[in-house]
């Protein structure tokens, strides 16, 4: 069974672009959770898909976007980029939604990088 | 709110020598999950082990188990045998199992260097 994939692994991008990352959930899976990594700030939960439904969204401002399709792939979208935004973004697919216990499976991670 | 703290930034450990990581919470939830991954530098989370709040025996998961006390609120990862591939992050995580608290908060993680 093919893991959670995600798309581009590496991104560069300058302040003040927008940029949108991809992630390909294990098949099967129906739920998807992005969260963002950083040296200073450690790892925090950005939102929580499900059946094409936000159910739960982190402390980030509404620069960061998402959304989920049929098929259950997501994608994650931040406009008006910061230098701050530079963070490793990792996906989470699980087969149910966070509110009961069910392994959440991680992708490789994109790393964006803004100049 | 739920709170994850690992007190040691690093950890250092001979190959083949068990080797404890620490981690306690916060959090007034009742029901509650505690999770321990690692992460290798590539960057991908791996999942090592998992606890429930009302598991009553301490879970185990080949060379992981996890040494939960509930009324300390600590709940640490032991790796025994330690081998080189187990040089990585380990991060301690917990998600409460109420509404809208539906989110993993994670600790700031322990980097684990396995020695010859």
């Amino acid at each position: 069974k093919a893991g959670v994939t995600q798309t581009p692994r590496y991104l560069i991008k300058t302040r003040g672009q927008q940029v949108t990352l991809s992630c390909s959930p294990i098949s099967g899976h129906r739920s998807v959770s992005w969260y963002q990594q950083t040296p200073g700030q450690g790892l925090q939960f950005l939102f929580e898909y499900f059946s094409e439904t936000q159910r739960n969204k982190g402390n980030f401002p509404g620069r960061f976007s998402g959304r989920q399709f049929s098929n259950s792939r997501s994608e994650m979208n931040v406009s008006t980029l910061e230098l701050g935004d530079s963070a490793l973004y990792l996906c989470a697919s699980s087969l149910r939604d966070l509110s009961s216990y069910n392994e959440q499976f991680f992708g490789p991670g994109t790393r964006l990088t803004v100049l | 709110a739920q709170k994850i703290t690992q007190t040691q930034p690093g950890m250092f450990v001979q190959e083949k020598e068990a080797v404890t990581l620490d981690c306690t919470y916060d959090t007034s939830d009742q029901s509650y999950g505690l999770f321990w991954y690692k992460q290798p530098s590539s960057g991908e989370m791996i999942f090592l082990i998992y606890q429930g709040s009302y598991d009553e025996q301490n879970a185990t998961e080949g060379r992981y188990s996890l040494n939960f006390q509930k009324a300390r609120k600590s709940a640490n990862l032991v790796i025994s045998a330690s081998q080189l591939g187990d040089s990585a992050m380990y991060f301690c995580a917990m998600r409460a199992s109420t509404g809208t608290a539906s989110k993993l908060t994670f600790g700031t993680g322990t980097r684990l260097q396995v020695t010859l």
